[in-house]
């Protein structure tokens, strides 16, 4: 099993949609949680972190659920400029050798 | 800039070359992070450095791969004898020294291409 899984999708939505992404991680001991975006051919950049008690910014929501070890991403109200890939991110306990895992992205196409 | 840097942006070799990857990390960042990136895939864990310190390898890492970090400031990551499986992305990311787990910045990464 993967440490980090997410639906590769694509997901093709139109404008001005709500669309919502969820990521499973193995790691019951993880401790920090993030979304990435990535745009084609450029580095990843945070897109928001994801705190226990779910948290929002603007148009985007994430939420966790650790008793199901999962994640998600809610986006409202879609814009073109939110087509991109979103990865989702699980940062290992610090008391380890803590390191960030990726999930493999989905792919979100906003159409007109 | 600030930033995180690679250097160099693109690299083309030939198969059986070596190459030498390096990343300066945002200065006061003491985790250090590699991956590699692949056409429609997420960034693969290659390793993680804090401060000099080499802390975990990717079983992905064969012995051909390298890197290090003398001084806890700058890495490199080197590629000996390359292949052509070897072409992808190779983004280095850094955190800062928190207790609790930190997004990380990347850089804009190397991209490899193996002929």
């Amino acid at each position: 099993r993967k440490e980090v899984e997410q639906d590769p999708g694509p997901f093709n939505v139109p404008e001005g949609a709500t669309v919502a992404f969820n990521c499973t991680y193995s790691n019951s001991a993880s401790q920090s949680f993030f979304w990435y975006r990535q745009d084609c051919r450029k580095e990843p950049k945070l897109l928001m972190s994801v705190y226990s008690s779910g948290n929002e910014d603007g148009r985007f929501t994430a939420q966790l659920n650790r008793a199901s070890q999962y994640i998600s991403l809610l986006i409202r109200d879609s814009k073109l400029s939110d087509s991109a890939t979103y990865l989702c991110v699980v940062n290992m306990p610090y008391s380890s050798a803590s390191k960030i895992i990726f999930g493999s992205g989905t792919r979100l196409s906003i159409r007109p | 800039d600030t930033g995180v840097s690679q250097d160099p942006r693109h690299k083309i070799t030939k198969r059986g070359q070596n190459v030498t990857f390096r990343c300066d990390p945002i200065s006061e960042h003491n985790r250090l992070y590699w991956y590699r990136q692949t056409l429609g895939q997420g960034p693969e864990f290659l390793t993680y450095f804090q401060n000099e310190a080499q802390l975990e390898k990717s079983r992905l890492l064969s012995d051909r791969f390298s890197a290090e970090r003398p001084k806890g400031s700058f890495s490199t990551l080197e590629i000996q004898r390359t292949e052509q499986g070897d072409s992808a992305m190779y983004l280095c990311a850094s955190s800062p020294p928190t207790q609790y787990a930190h997004e990380a910045f990347f850089g804009q990464g190397t991209r490899l291409t193996v002929v």
